[in-house]
């Protein structure tokens, strides 16, 4: 079974600039896969940030921003702020029509 | 505004089938383009995507519960559901009901906690 790979934590300092990766098992990412990405705090819904790898879901701020690096995703953002501090998930779309695996998330710290 | 609002129990029996309700408002789910689908959260973990289903009736599963899980839409109540069979303990997660695009997914519900308990 396809698993989706993901940094478990990363840390950035208030300011800086964070890219955070999603990958295969076995293979590249491309925008193929359709790479999303959400954030979660404790006890929330997830939001969506990003989708079809590049595209700002409704209200997202442009300090947050997809692409492909390699053979992953990421997801940069820029100018972290405190309130960025919590868990990221990547979406993607593994099989031909059926089936979309998220990544085990990542805990960022804002410090 | 779209809108979703997942309802149904919050304690099941091990063994016994977990059935959960996500009524859409603020748009029609035949108005087409999308799935409609449903992910869970086991306490402090990650996210699964379970599966969804298009406003037509065809649905598409995870192969880790495919055997189990089955999706079915109601357009005339604007609302789609989840049935997963033979739960145990492991069911116990956050549900969430959620709008998928071909490119992820754009609108979710606030979740709903179920637990697998006798």
């Amino acid at each position: 079974q396809t698993v989706v790979t993901q940094e478990p934590s990363f840390s950035v300092s208030p300011g800086g600039t964070v890219t955070l990766t999603c990958g295969l098992s076995s293979g590249s990412v491309s925008s193929s896969n359709s790479p999303s990405w959400y954030r979660q705090t404790p006890g929330q819904a997830p939001r969506t940030l990003i989708y079809s790898t590049y595209t700002h879901s409704s209200g997202v701020p442009g300090r947050f921003s997809g692409s492909i690096l390699g053979n992953k995703a990421a997801l940069t953002i820029t100018g972290a702020q405190a309130d960025d501090e919590c868990d990221y998930y990547c979406l993607l779309y593994v099989d031909s029509g059926t089936n979309w695996v998220f990544g085990g998330g990542t805990k960022l710290t804002v410090l | 505004q779209l809108q979703l609002q997942e309802s149904g129990p919050g304690l099941v029996k091990p063994s016994e089938t977990l059935s959960l309700i996500c009524t859409v408002s603020g748009g029609s789910m035949s108005s087409g383009g999308y799935h409609w689908g449903w992910v869970r959260q086991p306490p402090g973990k990650g996210l699964e995507w379970i599966g969804n289903v298009y406003y037509r009736g065809g649905a598409y599963y995870s192969p880790s519960l495919k055997s189990r899980v089955t999706i079915s839409v109601d357009t005339s109540n604007n609302q789609f559901s989840l049935e997963l069979s033979s739960v145990t303990a492991a069911d116990t997660a956050v549900y969430y009901c959620a709008r998928q695009a071909g490119s992820g997914l754009d609108c979710w519900g606030q979740g709903t906690l179920v637990t697998v308990s006798s």
